[in-house]
């Protein structure tokens, strides 16, 4: 699988969007970007994916770059319970071990009243 | 529908003893995965399980730890002689099928917390 990198923290005013960015420029054509995130002492939680189209579901919306080496997770509205660390994925699809989800170190995203 | 269910939530077990740690899928769920996480790590996979049958357990200490997912019950991690290393946040994760084509999401549970001492 493609390797993710994410900045290591980012701060958000409650209100605003939060933008997170991801960078993953040796993906490959046949791999989805997934993002999960994680508050504190809890389990992860599936947020949304993509392929190269961009998506948008209830909680967040996913913008690809056109050449797919990077992509940014924006949450439209951000609250104090978005507060997190924000983990970008990418998984390879079709056979193998495309089930494994390989966390990297994410981004601890802070929302300040 | 309830979501994927861990027990015990929190585990505390001297060094030696055995720790057995729940996880019952969320309803009409089959697929079960298995992570670590260590104080101050990211999660790391551990192994994947269909009912009966073991489908990948290469992220798995080769040693002291089993995992089963039995036709009635929940799935069980298994780790016999704990020691201090493995105080850690166990999670479980849950699919309804893997397909060849596009993976599924996967849902967590809420972690076990296992503390040896």
């Amino acid at each position: 699988d493609a390797k993710t990198t994410q900045p290591t923290s980012m701060d958000c005013a409650e209100g605003r969007a939060a933008n997170l960015p991801c960078n993953h420029s040796t993906i490959s054509g046949n791999e989805y970007v997934y993002w999960y995130r994680q508050i504190h002492s809890q389990g992860p939680q599936y947020i949304i994916h993509g392929l190269k189209n961009n998506e948008t579901n209830e909680m967040a919306s996913l913008i690809i770059t056109e050449d797919r080496k990077s992509s940014t997770l924006i949450l439209p509205h951000a609250t104090l319970r978005d507060t997190a660390v924000y983990y970008c994925i990418v998984r390879v699809v079709g056979g193998g071990s495309n089930y494994k989800l390989t966390f990297g170190k994410g981004t601890l995203l802070t929302v300040n009243p | 529908n309830a979501g994927v269910m861990q027990n015990p939530r929190h585990l505390v077990r001297r060094r030696g003893q055995e720790a057995r740690l729940r996880c019952s899928p969320m309803k009409g769920h089959s697929h079960v995965y298995w992570y670590r996480q260590l104080p101050e790590e990211g999660l790391k996979f551990m192994v994947y399980l269909q009912k009966e049958n073991i489908i990948d357990e290469s992220g798995m200490p080769k040693e002291r730890f089993s995992a089963e997912f039995p036709k009635e019950g929940p799935s069980i991690l298994r780790i016999q002689q704990v020691v201090r290393g493995d105080s850690a946040a166990y999670f479980c994760a849950s699919s309804p099928v893997q397909g060849p084509v596009a993976p599924y999401e996967q849902y967590f549970g809420p972690g076990t917390r296992l503390t040896v001492t």
